[in-house]
C-alpha cells in the first residue's frame, strides 16, 4: 500500500507566478490536510478537506491560496502570486476518518523556493 | 494568547541512556496529544497518541506521560540509540485540526 504522495518534490518559482502543489492520499483515505513548515519552525495547518469539500480553512491566508480535493485526482495546493514570503515546505497528510484520534500520515513534502 | 513550546536546544545524550523532550501548552484544552519523529527533508511520522484521561502510555522504547494540570507531556526513549536522533514534534488536537510545537532536534552519540 503506498504511503501518500507529494508532487513535485521540489519547485522554483519567480515572484509573480503559480504554484500548483499535488497530494495523493493513501488508498482508503478520504481526508487530506495540508500543512507549512517554516525553517525553524514547527508545522502549521493550512486547511482540511475531504472529498469535494473544504472542512476547515481556517489556517488558510485569505488572498492568493487555494484548495480543493476533487471527486477523482490528487489534492491541489494553488497558490497565486507567489511572494519570497512563501518559500517553505509544504506537507500533506490524509486519515482514513476524520475523527480528531485518527492518525494523520504524511507525505514527503515539496520545497517551494520563490526567487 | 495559545502557545504550545518544546526544548528549543539541541539534546544531546550518550548511546544507551533516556531521552527525555518536554512539551508545555497554554490555553489549549486538548483531548489528546500526538508525538511524531521527523527527519531531515522527510515529513514527519506518527509515534504515540495519549488521551487526556491516560497518565502514561508506552511502545517498546517509548513512553510519554499527560499531565493535564500542568498542562505538559514528556516523551522519554529509553536505551536510546544514535538511530533515534532525529526531530520529535510535539502535537495536540485543537478541533479539526492539529497544533505542532516548533520540535526538539534529539542527537544521540556513540
Amino acid at each position: 500500500n503506498a504511503g501518500v504522495m507529494q508532487n513535485p518534490r521540489h519547485l522554483v518559482r519567480r515572484r509573480g507566478q503559480e504554484a500548483r502543489l499535488r497530494c495523493s492520499p493513501m488508498k482508503g483515505h478520504s481526508h487530506v490536510y495540508w500543512y507549512r513548515q517554516l525553517p525553524e519552525e514547527g508545522l502549521k495547518f493550512m486547511v482540511y478537506l475531504q472529498k469535494e469539500n473544504i472542512i476547515d480553512e481556517s489556517g488558510m491566508p485569505k488572498e492568493r491560496f487555494s484548495a480543493e480535493f476533487p471527486k477523482e485526482g490528487p489534492s491541489i495546493l494553488r497558490i497565486q502570486q507567489v511572494v519570497r514570503g512563501d518559500s517553505a515546505a509544504y506537507f500533506c497528510a490524509s486519515s482514513p476518518g476524520g475523527l480528531p484520534t485518527d492518525t494523520q500520515y504524511f507525505g514527503p513534502g515539496t520545497r517551494l523556493t520563490v526567487l | 494568547s495559545q502557545k504550545i513550546e518544546q526544548n528549543s536546544e539541541a539534546l544531546n545524550i550518550q548511546e544507551g541512556k533516556t531521552a527525555t523532550l518536554t512539551c508545555n501548552y497554554t490555553n489549549y484544552s486538548p483531548a489528546y496529544l500526538q508525538w511524531y519523529r521527523q527527519d531531515p527533508g522527510r515529513g514527519p511520522v506518527f509515534l504515540l497518541l495519549i488521551r487526556e484521561n491516560e497518565k502514561e502510555k508506552r511502545k517498546e522504547r517509548l513512553k510519554v506521560t499527560f499531565d493535564t494540570t500542568l498542562k505538559q507531556s514528556l516523551f522519554h526513549i529509553t536505551a536510546s540509540q544514535p538511530a533515534d536522533s532525529a526531530t520529535y514534534l510535539c502535537a495536540l488536537e485543537d478541533g479539526n485540526k492539529l497544533v505542532f510545537g516548533a520540535g526538539t532536534i534529539l542527537r544521540v552519540k556513540s
